[in-house]
């Protein structure tokens, strides 16, 4: 069975300070990996994907970035934080591109001050 | 421009009776809509999804009926239960994209 993992579950930042938010998957081969941002009490909004090792790409602009330099794994980060980037981050997969069917993790809560 | 619309925002039941939610798109190309349920603090759950060659997709108490005529959807869940309380999304994808798009949700209150 497939699990994924998100990393921190929780973080409070200052304005300004640097982030580095984590995914992994185990159990499936070389899935798509999603990002996702929640406001409080609001809808999903995709961020980024990615088909396989080394290629991301952008859905929105939100002065974020994301990487994937494993293919078990899926980086969102940025080197300077907003009040706006404060939210629920999830990571999501899917099985093959085109498939639609896609699978969240338990979510990252930033809290940024 | 909201792609996919639900309705109503919150949503109130007592146990025992069928809640009904409702969704809209407006691209006609959208072909793969699944629903998700989201308890507070976690990631959303695929609940159930349909595919727009069919019109009606059942799985125990949940079932979606689905009119592409009118583009529109709607989520029952029968013999409701107060494990049911959650936020229900609704989204949409054209067919081979990655890109799923998310309503705003219902949020369903089941009173016992």
């Amino acid at each position: 069975a497939q699990t994924i993992h998100q990393w921190p579950v929780a973080e409070i930042k200052a304005v300004g300070s640097p982030l580095s938010l984590g995914c992994t998957i185990k159990g499936k081969s070389s899935p798509n990996l999603y990002w996702y941002w929640q406001a409080t009490g609001g809808t999903l909004q995709q961020l980024f994907y990615s088909i396989t090792v080394g290629q991301v790409e952008s859905v929105v602009q939100l002065n974020l970035s994301a990487s994937r330099p494993k293919d078990d794994q899926f980086i969102l980060s940025t080197e300077k934080l907003l009040l706006s980037h404060s939210g629920f981050y999830l990571c999501a997969w899917s099985r093959d591109w085109g498939v639609a069917e896609q699978f969240f993790g338990p979510g990252t809560r930033l809290t940024v001050l | 421009q909201q792609q996919v619309r639900q309705s109503p925002q919150s949503l109130t039941v007592w146990e025992g009776e069928t809640a009904i939610l409702n969704c809209s798109y407006e691209n006609s190309a959208f072909d793969y809509f699944p629903w998700y349920q989201q308890f507070p603090g976690e990631g959303p759950a695929l609940l159930i999804a349909i595919r727009s060659v069919s019109d009606k997709k059942e799985d125990g108490r949940f079932t979606i009926f689905f009119n592409k005529r009118e583009k529109k959807l709607s989520l029952h869940i029968t013999d409701s239960q107060p494990g049911d309380s959650a936020t229900y999304f609704c989204a949409a994808s054209q067919g081979g994209s990655a890109k799923l798009i998310f309503g705003e949700g219902t949020k369903l209150t089941v009173s016992s």
